[in-house]
């Protein structure tokens, strides 16, 4: 049973656009929520997270949406750059107010910004 | 200040050997987690090692199995290896298991079984 879902296994956007990518959920427990960045042949990056308790989080071109009713968030990327060109993992951490040292993992959304 | 790294990068076994991989944390992290990427699964939860205790396991056989050294280096070990153990395995590293720290990821170590 996944509890972290990505629908859409892959995205194509053109530069200067919006890059919307989106995350669904399953364990309403779940109180802090992560988007990675991947590379070939890198390890995941952070890219930036977001608590329960808020509902938006910005940090420079990137936004985060949380909607805890529907259980979906939604990664925003303002402009899209061809370096944004990653595969865009959503993660959360399964213990109430625990660790993040166990992540569960969506299985990921290929962004493709064409210039 | 130097990252997370794993050795080695690429490893290519038969089935049946057993593997040891390697993890280096970034300095001064005390919290060590093993993922496992395929392509049909995505990225799964291995095990997470904090101040040489295991705090976390996933759902994986006991062939996997792990340890964490003083210094907070970290190996991961599979025993009697088989075709589908061919993978990514992530090595990720924080601070302390606290809510909110955030986890800062190896190259990997990639893994095929022949």
């Amino acid at each position: 049973d996944q509890q972290v879902k990505q629908n859409s296994p892959s995205l194509s956007v053109q530069e200067g656009r919006i890059s919307i990518l989106n995350c669904d959920y399953t364990n309403s427990m779940f109180d802090y929520f992560l988007w990675y960045k991947k590379y070939p042949a890198e390890g995941p990056t952070f890219l930036i997270s977001i608590s329960s308790i808020k509902d938006k989080n910005e940090d420079g071109r990137f936004t985060v949406f949380l909607n805890k009713s529907a259980k979906h968030l939604s990664l925003h990327i303002v402009p899209s750059q061809p370096g944004d060109s990653a595969v865009y993992f959503c993660a959360a951490p399964p213990n109430y107010g625990g660790s993040q040292g166990n992540l569960i993992f969506g299985k990921g959304t290929k962004l493709s910004v064409k210039p | 200040k130097a990252g997370v790294t794993q050795t080695p990068r690429y490893l290519i076994k038969t089935r049946g050997q057993q593997v040891t991989l390697s993890c280096s944390p970034i300095s001064g992290h005390r919290s060590v987690s093993w993922y496992q990427q395929t392509p049909g699964q995505g990225l799964q939860f291995l095990f997470e090692y904090f101040s040489e205790t295991q705090r976390n396991k996933g759902n994986f056989p006991g062939r996997f199995s792990g340890r964490q050294f003083s210094n907070s280096r970290s190996e991961m070990n599979v025993s009697t290896l088989e075709l589908g153990d061919s993978a990514l395995y992530l090595c990720a590293s924080s601070l302390a298991a606290a809510g909110g720290e955030t986890q800062y990821f190896g190259p990997g170590t990639r893994l095929l079984v022949l």
